[in-house]
């Protein structure tokens, strides 16, 4: 069974271009988490997204949004890059609502340059 | 200050040793999980845990909610061990900074 994929697995970007990044979760996981973490810092929490919706939101400015699509599959759109944005984006998936057993699982990844 | 502390920052260990890893938190949670950050940045979860103990191979978590402390024990390591572990409290996942530990042959 295919674990959680991400796309693309690296992508240069220059100061304020926009970013997309894509995660498609195990099949079955409803639940999609993303997450940032940049050089020197831990993981930060992003975005979840449940049955299409934004459940949670991290400490980010909107410049980072996001959605979920209806196979569940998700983006991570990041606008007016800044350099500081530069940093490994980390989407994890897992049961959502009911069968939500709070184990995640997470993709290897998609490394964001910002020149 | 940071809501879920990590000890010791970094680890260096001889193959062989117990290791202990020591995460404190401050928020109220509903589960604490332990992730293991290899080199590239791949992450796998370890356990997730809201009380008592758990078990896999050589590896044991434990959590104590009224102390609102956990911590992971590698028995027997290994230099495959060698990695980042986060512990991570749930609801909004807050992270630690992470334990670097490098297992020696």
């Amino acid at each position: 069974e295919a674990g959680v994929t991400q796309s693309p697995t690296h992508l240069i970007k220059t100061r304020g271009q926009q970013a997309t990044l894509r995660c498609s979760p195990i099949s079955g996981h409803t639940s999609v988490y993303w997450y940032q973490q940049a050089l020197g810092l831990g993981l930060q929490f992003l975005l979840w997204y449940d049955e299409g919706e934004e459940r949670n939101r991290g400490n980010f400015p909107p410049r980072f949004s996001g959605r979920q699509f209806p196979n569940y599959s998700s983006e991570l759109n990041v606008n007016a890059l800044e350099l500081e944005d530069s940093a490994l984006y980390l989407c994890a998936s897992s049961f959502g609502g009911g069968r939500n057993t709070g184990e995640l699982f997470f993709g290897e990844g998609s490394r964001l340059t910002v020149l | 200050k940071n809501e879920v502390e990590q000890s010791p920052q970094n680890l260096t260990a001889q193959e062989g040793e117990f290791i202990t890893i020591n995460c404190s938190y401050s928020v109220g949670i509903s589960a604490l999980h332990w992730l293991q950050q290899h080199p590239g940045g791949g992450i796998v979860s370890l356990f997730m845990l809201s009380s008592g103990k758990k078990k896999h191979g050589r590896l044991i978590a434990t959590i104590n909610i009224q102390e609102k402390h956990s911590s992971l024990h590698i028995t027997a390591s290994h230099p495959r061990d060698s990695a980042v572990y986060i512990c991570a409290a749930r609801n909004d996942m807050r992270f630690g900074a992470g334990t670097r530990l490098t297992v020696k042959p």
